[in-house]
């Protein structure tokens, strides 16, 4: 069964401008995770979506925002790119039912801010 | 707030060798732990799942144990190998929401 995949790869980008980035969740799983990786602030939650709503946000400026469609599929959007968002951005997927709730993530996309 | 900790930060050791990495947490409401694996420039990969409930999981040459109350959990590898080497992570979900909250993670490398 195929992973949780993660488009593009690769991404460098100017200040100012913005990007989205786009994360296919194992079939079947309902709930999609976005994390920021950084070195020196380590892997930091950025927010959650189940059945297209946003359950859960971590403590990031409105910069940055998300969305999920209808079957699961789900983007993230960063405005008005800085410096400081250079960083691997990983995407996770769960299937969210029962008492199991183990998280898979995908290969992540690289952002380069320039 | 829940905070992770993970020490070492990095560990360097012999083909062979069996190691234990720990990991604690300050709030113990948690719902499951979790250890991943992740290679430089990678992904995460998914080791172990602890549910609040269970005091251990395995899998082959992992063991990995979590003692709630305490806020603690480590990870056992036996008999290591070469291709263990990477950066483990040991990360946390809150009893509400889907959220992991994760440890800064330990190098490891293994000397052939």
């Amino acid at each position: 069964k195929a992973g949780v995949t993660q488009t593009p790869r690769y991404l460098i980008k100017t200040r100012g401008q913005q990007v989205t980035l786009s994360c296919s969740p194992i079939s079947g799983h309902r709930s999609v995770s976005w994390y920021q990786q950084t070195p020196g602030q380590g892997l930091q939650f950025l927010f959650e979506y189940f059945s297209e709503t946003q359950r859960n946000k971590g403590n990031f400026p409105g910069r940055f925002s998300g969305r999920q469609f209808s079957n699961s599929r789900s983007e993230m959007n960063v405005s008005t790119l800085e410096l400081g968002d250079s960083a691997l951005y990983l995407c996770a997927s769960s299937l969210m039912t029962g008492v199991r709730n183990e998280q898979f993530f995908g290969p992540g996309t690289r952002l380069t801010v320039l | 707030k829940q905070e992770v900790t993970q020490i070492p930060a990095a560990l360097s050791v012999p083909e062979g060798e069996n190691l234990v990495l720990n990991c604690s947490f300050t709030d113990s409401a948690i719902y499951n732990l979790q250890w991943f694996r992740q290679d430089p420039g990678k992904g995460l990969t998914s080791l172990l799942l602890i549910q609040s409930s269970q005091r251990e999981q395995t899998s082959g040459r992992l063991n990995a144990s979590l003692d709630k109350s305490s806020g603690r959990s480590t990870l056992y590898i036996a008999a290591s190998q070469p291709g263990d080497s990477a950066t483990y992570l040991c990360a946390v979900e809150g009893e509400y929401g889907n959220k992991l909250v994760f440890g800064a993670g330990t190098i490891l490398r293994v000397k052939s």
